[in-house]
């Protein structure tokens, strides 16, 4: 059974960049079959997909974010990680890691998310 | 970017009752459309993808339905587990988006 775990720093300070991994058990990140991705939510809010990378490096980026996100995949660790520059309040919300297994975009295993909010 | 709305934003319902949720995207996506269920403080899971297909585990009293802009969730007889929010989620085109939700409550 395919599992996630995202881990990071749950308090960032304006401006500051946000880390976070996502550490994959029971599956492979250098699968052809899935693809890894981000996606954040805001207190009370809805589901925005930050982006997603293939094995192979390839990464797709919502243009919203594109210019503050870079998202890597280490294969030998088993991980791949979100990084979000000069962060403000705005980006206070739960972060996500999942896979899109089978089709691209379905997104069929889940962390359990971890809060990080922004505050100095 | 392709916008996702869902009708009715909340939903009250009692258990037993049969429930429809509508999502319309603002162009064609074909089928690729998924439904996910989200528990206060979890993670959503996924029920549903290419618009009808279940997702494996999930009971059968969840359906989905629709091509193109219009979609359609159904649960056939409510149950207390069900009571959660929905999202619709459309993965035709980049980037993926999410409709704002239906909360079904109870009556």
């Amino acid at each position: 059974q395919l599992q996630l775990q995202e881990s990071g720093p749950g308090l960032v300070k304006p401006s500051e960049p946000l880390s976070l991994t996502c550490t994959v058990s029971g599956g492979s990140t250098s699968s052809s079959s899935h693809y890894w991705g981000w996606i954040r939510q805001p207190p009370g809010k809805g589901l925005e997909w930050i982006g997603s990378i293939y094995y192979s490096g390839s990464t797709y980026y919502n243009p919203s974010l594109k210019s503050r996100v870079t998202i890597s995949i280490d294969t030998s660790k088993n991980q791949f990680s979100l990084k979000l520059s000069s962060v403000t309040a705005a980006d206070t919300a739960v972060y996500y890691c999942a896979t899109e297994v089978g089709d691209s975009g379905k997104m069929g295993y889940w962390g359990q998310g971890t809060l990080v909010t922004v505050s100095s | 970017d392709i916008q996702m709305t869902q009708s009715p934003s909340t939903l009250s319902a009692s258990v037993g009752d049969r429930v429809t949720i509508t999502c319309r995207a603002s162009q064609s996506i074909g089928t690729w459309l998924a439904w996910y269920q989200q528990k206060p403080g979890k993670a959503p899971n996924l029920l549903i993808y290419r618009a009808s297909s279940s997702e494996s585990g999930v009971p059968s009293r969840f359906s989905g339905s629709g091509s193109g802009t219009e979609f359609t969730l159904t649960i056939s007889s409510l149950q207390p587990d069900d009571f959660a929010t929905y999202y619709c989620q459309q993965y035709t085109n980049y980037p993926w988006t999410f409709g704002q939700g239906t909360k079904v409550e109870i009556k």
